[in-house]
């Protein structure tokens, strides 16, 4: 079984340009999450969704960052227009339940922002 | 205003011996903890999990100490191997967090031959 998977695996933009990010999560798994590493400090949570509604944006830094689901099968994370302090490490993980169910992390989109 | 913290960014231990990975927490409302590895170029992988009903839990080489008084969790590795140099991030959670998880900024683990 394919793991969650991340496209691209790099990304280098400049200021004010448009990024979007992808994740693919596991099949059969209804929830998926965003989350984002700047700069090797803690890894920070964006947001949540269960299909294709969002449960939980309450990470989601400001309205340059737009999250899709549609269709409740693969996700996209756009920025735009991208600021410096974007650069970081987006993870995407899934999950078949909530709750404690145990989420597996994709392996990540680095975004550097120039 | 972290609210986990790894204090620790690295540690170096000789394999063979036992790698002591700690954590601190400032919310008490937390009541699921969990380790997390990570690799160069991969994604954080889960290794193991405690609940705050519990003050260990062991899962082979891998036992997870929590300290609820002390709001503090450690991971012990033994016997550490050349395999477990990675990141190791704390994760915490809590129902009033839903699914989402709090991390700590990592330990990178190193372990000697």
């Amino acid at each position: 079984e394919a793991g969650v998977t991340q496209f691209p695996s790099h990304s280098v933009i400049e200021k004010g340009q448009t990024v979007t990010l992808r994740c693919d999560p596991i099949s059969g798994h209804d929830n998926l999450y965003w989350y984002r590493r700047v700069m090797g400090k803690e890894i920070k949570f964006l947001l949540h969704f269960v299909k294709e509604s969002k449960q939980d944006e309450s990470g989601m830094p400001n309205n340059r960052f737009l999250a899709e689901r549609t269709g409740g099968t693969y996700s996209t994370l756009k920025v735009q227009p991208a600021e410096l302090e974007d650069s970081g490490v987006y993870f995407c993980a899934s999950s078949h339940a909530g709750g404690w169910d145990e989420q597996f992390f994709g392996p990540g989109t680095r975004l550097t922002v120039l | 205003d972290q609210q986990v913290k790894q204090n620790s960014p690295s540690l170096s231990v000789q394999e063979g011996r036992i790698s002591i990975l700690n954590c601190d927490y400032t919310n008490s409302m937390f009541d699921y903890f969990l380790w997390y590895k990570k690799y160069p170029a991969e994604g954080p992988t889960f290794l193991i999990s405690i609940s705050s009903i519990k003050d260990k839990n062991e899962d082979g080489r891998f036992t997870v100490f929590l300290n609820k008084s002390a709001k503090h969790l450690s991971l012990h590795i033994v016997p550490s191997q050349p395999g477990d140099s990675a990141v190791y991030f704390c994760a915490a959670s809590g129902e009033e967090y839903g699914n989402k998880l709090v991390f700590g900024a990592g330990t990178i683990l190193r372990v000697k031959s």
